[in-house]
């Protein structure tokens, strides 16, 4: 069955300082992957996707993620975070974006 | 702003009772899904709708059961709810495969 961790349910991390946030996947195939953002009271935007072809993929707000077949991961960087950028942060998988199943979700605190 | 739009924003019911929410998609998206996300955790697939026909569920009773309209609004019923039922619901519409989700709406079940 198809299924999303998320290892980190908060990380704190300082403004100006890199973020890896982690996701390994459960599926019998290379799912559609996908980075999602949650703000307090608002719905979910799409940050990034992956479908095929390079692994490295680049969203929105100057987040990347990167696809590791080998390892089943699909984890989101940012080279330097700004305040921002706290919010919910869901990793989701999918076979052809039907029934997306999402991770727990990681919480992101910015530091002054 | 995703061009999706859901109502109301909150509401409480007390156990038993009945609840319809309601989501307007993007014009033109034949394609919606519901989502429940309880408090701390991710959204939960509960079903979708193709040109008004189910075409996917999840995990949940048959009390969950939706509506997809021609103008490409939908609707989201729930029956005899119970206290866990309480959370956030979210619609998602899409044509092309990215899903544009609306911001929600919470019930509270007492």
């Amino acid at each position: 069955a198809q299924s999303v961790t998320q290892p980190d349910i908060h990380i704190t991390v300082s403004e100006g300082a890199s973020l890896e946030l982690r996701c390994n996947y459960s599926y019998g195939a290379t799912p559609y992957l996908f980075w999602y953002v949650q703000s307090p009271g608002q719905g979910l935007q799409l940050l990034l996707k992956y479908f095929s072809g390079d692994t490295l993929v680049q969203g929105i707000k100057g987040f990347e993620a990167e696809f590791k077949r080998s390892q089943s991961s699909f984890n989101l960087r940012k080279p330097s975070v700004h305040w921002s950028d706290a919010a919910e942060y869901f990793c989701a998988v999918a076979p052809n974006n039907n029934d997306m199943r999402f991770g727990a979700g990681t919480r992101l605190t910015v530091k002054p | 702003e995703t061009g999706v739009t859901q109502s109301p924003t909150h509401l409480i019911k007390t156990r038993g009772q009945q609840v319809t929410l309601r989501c307007s998609s993007q014009s033109g998206h034949n394609t919606v899904s519901w989502y429940q996300q309880a408090l701390g955790q991710g959204p939960q697939f509960i079903f979708q709708y193709y040109r008004e026909e189910e075409n996917g569920r999840g995990n949940f009773p048959p009390r969950f059961s939706g509506l997809q309209f021609p103008n490409y609004s939908s609707e989201l019923n729930v029956n005899a709810l119970e206290l866990d039922d309480s959370a956030l619901y979210l619609c998602a519409s899409t044509l092309t495969g990215e899903l544009f989700f609306g911001e929600g709406s919470r019930l509270t079940v007492l």
